[in-house]
């Protein structure tokens, strides 16, 4: 599978935006690129995913570089409940991959 | 809106004993899928089913494991012979199809202690 890399962690104030990248040189041309979250002691979560274009939803938006070889996971105001680990994932005819993800903290 | 359940949500047993761990995926969704996540560790993934066979499975499920969906709504992980490495949470999750596009849906887990 072609790996991902993030930071291991980010810190950011409550109600300000907050950009997470992600690194993916190896991405294959049908690898969709997939973020989910996990918040403490629960399940993951699925947030957003794209292929080649920017990707808004209710709960962030994704915005991927022209060559495909980064993405941005954008929150655009961070709320406390929104601190967990984020996990940026290429996703092709397999399993989900999770790496180690990048540990958000929001500060009040 | 729809979700995974997952039953128990925390299982104590002793080692060496059996253990089925018991899922509830969304109900119009055709692929399942367990992982497992050792404490302080990353999420793995250990096999996906689809129309009642595995369609993956990991190194990590060797022939102690076993799935199965014993009717129209459950999915079960069973774990015949549990070892103390065995203890970690397992999320199983669902998607409507294996398809590149779709997201995968998580319980909130089953936490397994193995003592």
């Amino acid at each position: 599978d072609a790996k991902t890399t993030q930071p291991n962690s980010m810190e950011s104030n409550e109600e300000e935006p907050v950009h997470l990248p992600c690194n993916h040189s190896t991405i294959s041309g049908t690898d969709y690129i997939h973020w989910y979250r996990q918040l403490p002691s629960q399940g993951p979560e699925y947030v957003i995913h794209g292929l080649t274009s920017n990707v808004n939803n209710r709960m962030a938006s994704l915005a991927i570089a022209e060559d495909r070889k980064s993405s941005t996971l954008i929150l655009h105001r961070a709320t406390l409940r929104d601190a967990a680990v984020y996990y940026c994932i290429l996703k092709g005819n397999t399993p989900l991959v999770f790496g180690k993800g990048t540990r958000l903290s929001v500060i009040a | 809106e729809p979700e995974v359940t997952q039953t128990p949500s925390h299982q104590v047993t002793q080692m060496g004993q059996e253990v089925i761990l018991r899922c509830v995926p969304i109900s119009n969704h055709l692929y399942f899928y367990w992982y497992r996540q050792i404490l302080g560790q990353k999420v793995e993934f250990l096999v996906s089913f689809y129309n009642n066979e595995i369609s993956e499975k990991s190194e990590i499920f060797d022939d102690q494991f076993s799935v199965e969906r014993p009717d129209g709504s459950n999915f079960t992980l069973k774990i015949r012979s549990t070892k103390l490495e065995d203890s970690a949470m397992y999320f199983c999750a669902s998607s409507p199809s294996g398809s590149p596009r779709n997201e995968q849906f998580f319980g909130p887990g089953t936490r397994l202690t193995v003592l």
